[in-house]
């Protein structure tokens, strides 16, 4: 069965600070993606970035950075010199990938950013 | 349209009532997913619709639940005797058909809170 774990309920830090949200997961497929979105107090959760199992490479976009490592089974998300607009409820996902049918994605319970002034 | 439009947005039912969600993906989009937001359970995925196939209804909580989708387009999800239980955020998404490119995730919609009283 598949599981995502995001440990980190709540986290709260100073505007300008980096800071680090957790992802772990658990699969028996050798292929799947993994997915971070953002859940602003808007509530659409938006989509921030797929990455593909056969991918490690980590990834840099603007002042967030994604590092993978299959090793440890993580999928880890990082904001550098955070703003009060990075405040919303961050959740890691996990699909295997299937050629057709239903794409489903496993979500972790999320982690609540709060970022103050 | 240019993003998943639900609704309504807010919606307070009596318990024992029968309540409709409603879900306008984006257009062109031909697979269509609903999921659960709750406190106590995360995202759950619910059901999915993808063209003319037979929806996948693995998610479905209980006999209470049911959703349609109407030419390919719009999706309507009832819940019958609705119970306490059933007071969560429901989310609608939509994604073109995972081709060669792999699977890039969907875009939700901003949600329906339902709240049974």
């Amino acid at each position: 069965a598949q599981k995502v774990t995001q440990a980190q309920t709540e986290i709260s830090v100073v505007e300008k600070e980096d800071v680090t949200l957790d992802c772990v997961y658990e699969t028996r497929d050798t292929t799947y993606y993994l997915f971070w979105y953002k859940q602003p107090p808007s509530g659409e959760l938006v989509f921030l970035i797929r990455r593909n199992s056969f991918d490690e490479q980590n990834e840099i976009s603007g002042r967030y950075s994604w590092n993978f490592q299959k090793s440890t089974s993580s999928f880890n998300f990082t904001i550098t010199a955070s703003q009060v607009v990075d405040s919303a409820v961050y959740f890691c996902a996990l699909s295997e990938a299937r050629i057709q049918g239903a794409q489903k994605l496993v979500f972790g319970q999320g982690t609540r950013l709060t970022i103050n002034p | 349209g240019a993003g998943v439009s639900q609704s309504p947005s807010n919606k307070v039912t009596e318990k024992g009532k029968d309540v409709e969600l409603r879900c306008d993906p984006i257009s062109g989009h031909t697979a269509l997913y609903w999921y659960r937001q709750s406190l106590g359970q995360g995202l759950e995925f619910l059901i999915y619709f993808q063209g003319n196939s037979a929806p996948d209804k693995s998610g479905l909580p209980s006999d209470r639940f049911s959703a349609e989708r109407t030419g390919g387009s719009v999706s309507t999800l009832t819940i019958q005797r609705t119970q306490q239980e059933d007071s969560a955020v429901y989310l609608c998404a939509s994604s073109p058909e995972g081709g060669t490119g792999g699977f890039y995730g969907y875009t939700f919609g901003s949600g329906t809170r339902l709240t049974v009283v």
